[in-house]
């Protein structure tokens, strides 16, 4: 099967960037989405197919794939944008990778 | 504004049955294939069921094949997942989501809802 890798955390100074990748073979090659959650909170679209965001979504958001890895950077990052990041590509199933905490210092 | 509330968790012993639905406004339900998420305690997400649109197709993750059922009433904006022969390992938040996508894939989803919780304990 499929399997996305991501770092269990990334830390990123406040109004830095943070970039939080997902890793697998040829990824490139899919649509690549990725979902932020709150603690108790649902997940959020906040990117898909590779590098576009929903309605509401922060500019500071952005994405890209090529190649064996797909990222998910944060500009300018603020208190608020610290959570849980998943990514999730279609391989015959939906798969989503491990998730990433993102702390804020 | 779309809305997805989830119903029907709680505690089981192991072997039992549950029901969850989802009851999904502010959209044209009968339009979108809908899918099953979950998530054990502290862990990541992981894929369940989707459902088509018209609910003539229906796919299933290996690790509930055979035991849970996805259904919807597209007279009543409804999603169900019927979970029998319940087991410790589904022990999870159950989230329904809105697919963008054909259901035979692929697709991801924009809308998810808050889940309802199923613990599977003796």
């Amino acid at each position: 099967s499929y399997e996305l890798t991501q770092p269990l955390s990334v830390s990123v100074a406040l109004g830095q960037t943070a970039r939080i990748t997902c890793g697998a073979n040829n990824i490139g090659s899919k649509n690549v989405h990725w979902y932020q959650q709150m603690p108790g909170q649902a997940p959020v679209l906040v990117i898909y197919r590779d590098s576009n965001r929903p309605s509401g979504i922060p500019e500071r958001f952005s994405g890209s794939n090529s190649g064996n890895t797909a990222t998910l950077t944060i500009s300018r990052a603020q208190a608020g944008d610290e959570a849980d990041y998943f990514c999730q590509v279609w391989d015959i199933i939906t798969v989503f990778g491990g998730g990433t905490k993102l702390t804020v210092l | 504004e779309v809305q997805l509330l989830e119903s029907g968790g709680g505690l089981v012993q192991p072997g039992g049955s549950l029901r969850l639905s989802c009851a999904a406004s502010g959209f044209t339900f009968s339009s979108y294939a809908m899918s099953w998420v979950r998530q054990a305690p502290g862990k990541g997400l992981e894929w369940v069921s989707t459902i088509s649109g018209s609910g003539g197709s229906t796919y299933y993750a290996d690790s509930v094949k055979g035991r849970f059922t996805i259904s919807r009433d597209n007279s009543k904006n409804t999603l169900d997942l019927q979970m029998n022969s319940l087991r410790a390992e589904d022990t999870a938040v159950y989230f329904c989501a809105k697919v963008v996508g054909s259901s035979a894939g692929p697709y991801h989803f924009d809308y998810w809802g808050q889940g309802t919780l199923v613990t599977v304990s003796s």
